[in-house]
């Protein structure tokens, strides 16, 4: 019964590789976020989509892509790591744009480290 | 823009006291305000939320204070437990669909 899952929560990989985060939320609502958290705790948007059509999308190198099949999934394909990209990776969604009642649901996050 | 700032980054106190966390925000235009706590290995974690047009909102064990005169914002927690321990954040909404972020303050109760 999990409201916003996201897989994996773990993800080691070498700098070069390309790699995605999957995120699926069963909660009805129309907009999905990614966050990125950094070794400080600051929490960053990325990327927003609502009903599967990019609405926010911050400063984020090119080597980042979204990818929303559907209104209930938002993925996030990296390409050519680095190790800079070494994160917490949180998606999230909400039931209006932007949040209004009770903000985001947030899922559990992918720690990703580049090494 | 919007930045926000936290005052400490790690709170200690002893189980059955109070605890206040404080966030100070830069744009007085900002309208819509929520704490959030996350527990290790987890995501963050609705708490509270407040609009710009009150000062105060109570839930349960919790309380957030809201003084736009100062752009300041706090959370109050009373009779922390143990199981309060977390990193709580607020995140400010400004310029209608944009929320910030503060770092993030350890709360540490003390058994």
């Amino acid at each position: 019964d999990t409201a916003v899952s996201q897989t994996p929560k773990y993800l080691v990989t070498q700098m070069g590789n390309d790699k995605s985060i999957k995120c699926e939320q069963n909660l009805g609502h129309d907009t999905m976020y990614w966050y990125k958290q950094d070794s400080k705790k600051f929490l960053k948007i990325m990327f927003s989509y609502n009903n599967k059509e990019l609405i926010i999308n911050e400063t984020v190198p090119n080597r980042f892509s979204p990818k929303s099949p559907d209104k209930a999934h938002l993925n996030l394909h990296i390409n050519s790591l680095e190790l800079g990209d070494s994160a917490v990776y949180f998606c999230a969604s909400s039931q209006d744009f932007p949040p209004a009642n009770y903000g985001y649901t947030f899922g559990s996050g992918t720690r990703l480290t580049v090494v | 823009g919007e930045s926000v700032g936290l005052h400490l980054p790690t709170l200690s106190v002893q189980e059955g006291d109070n605890s206040i966390i404080n966030c100070a925000y830069s744009n007085s235009a900002s309208d819509y305000f929520i704490w959030y706590k996350q527990e290790s290995g987890k995501g963050p974690q609705f708490i509270i939320d407040i609009r710009s047009n009150m000062d105060k909102r109570q839930g349960q064990r919790v309380t957030v204070l809201l003084n736009k005169t100062v752009k300041h914002l706090s959370l109050q927690i009373a009779a922390t437990q143990p199981g309060d321990s977390a990193v709580y954040f607020c995140a400010v909404r400004y310029n209608f669909n944009k929320f910030y972020f503060g770092s993030g303050t350890k709360l540490n109760v003390k058994p």
